[in-house]
C-alpha cells in the first residue's frame, strides 16, 4: 500500500492567490515526521517545511504552512500569495521511527502559477 | 558552506560499463542516502548509511553498490550498467534519525545508459 498519497498530479493557481496541495499518509506509528520539498525545473530538492506528529500547532515557514490533521492522516501544504517562482513539483514525505530507510516520498504534484 | 555536492552532474554510459557517483557533504552529518528519481515519480531509496563504515539496502538496491569509507563521502557504484538504470540520482544527508530529521539534497546526477 502507498505510504504517501498525493492525489493531484497537477494544479494551477493564479498569481497572488493561495493554493493547497494535498497529502495523505499511512502509518501505524505514533511518532513520525512529515516534510514538504519543492523541486523546480532546475532539478534540485529544496526543503520547505516540517511537522512532527506530536506538534500541537501547524508548522509555518514564511508563505508556507502545513495543515496537519492527525486523525485524518493528512498534511496538506498551503502556499499563500503564490508567485511565479512557486511553479515546481512538490513532494510530500514521511519519516517513521527506525533506521535511515524509513523515509518515503509521495509521487508529487506539479504546481503551475499563472500570471 | 557547500552543503551536499555530487560528481558528476551528467553522464552517458553504454550498457555493461561501470561507473561511480560521488557524494560529499560538509555538514558533519551521520546519515547519507542515495535515491533515484524516474520520470513522473517520487524518489526511491537505493542504499543508505547511518555512519562511517556502515551501509544498508533501501527499497531498490539491485544493481548498485555503495561505500562509506569516510564520514563525509558516500559513493554509489554501478558495476554493469543497464538501460533500466537511466535516471536522475540524488544524494542526501541528515544529522540523525531523531525528529526533526530534515534531509538535505545534492543537485542530482543525470545518468543515461544506452
Amino acid at each position: 500500500a502507498q505510504k504517501i498519497t498525493q492525489t493531484q498530479p497537477g494544479m494551477f493557481v493564479q498569481e497572488k492567490e493561495a493554493v493547497t496541495l494535498d497529502c495523505t499518509y499511512d502509518t501505524s506509528d505514533q511518532s513520525y515526521g512529515l516534510f514538504w520539498y519543492k523541486q523546480p525545473s532546475s532539478g534540485e530538492m529544496i526543503f520547505l517545511i516540517y511537522q512532527g506528529s506530536y506538534d500541537e500547532q501547524n508548522a509555518t515557514e514564511g508563505r508556507y504552512s502545513l495543515n496537519f490533521q492527525k486523525a485524518r492522516k493528512s498534511a496538506n501544504l498551503v502556499i499563500s500569495a503564490s508567485q511565479l517562482g512557486d511553479s515546481a513539483m512538490y513532494f510530500c514525505a514521511m519519516r517513521e521511527p527506525g533506521d535511515g530507510q524509513n523515509f518515503v516520498f509521495g509521487p508529487g504534484t506539479r504546481l503551475s502559477v499563472l500570471p | 558552506n557547500a552543503g551536499v555536492t555530487q560528481t558528476p552532474k551528467f553522464r552517458v554510459l553504454k550498457t555493461g560499463q561501470s561507473m561511480t557517483l560521488l557524494c560529499a557533504q560538509d555538514m558533519n552529518h551521520e546519515y547519507m542516502y542515495w535515491y533515484r528519481q524516474d520520470p513522473g515519480m517520487g524518489l526511491r531509496l537505493i542504499h543508505y548509511s547511518v555512519g562511517e563504515g556502515t551501509t544498508a539496502k533501501g527499497e531498490v538496491p539491485d544493481g548498485y553498490n555503495v561505500s562509506r569509507l569516510k564520514k563525509q563521502n558516500f559513493l554509489l557504484g554501478l558495476e554493469s550498467a543497464a538501460p533500466s538504470q537511466t535516471s536522475v540520482y540524488f544524494c542526501a544527508s541528515s544529522y540523525s534519525s531523531v525528529h526533526p530529521d530534515t534531509q538535505y539534497f545534492g543537485p542530482g546526477t543525470r545518468l543515461t545508459v544506452l
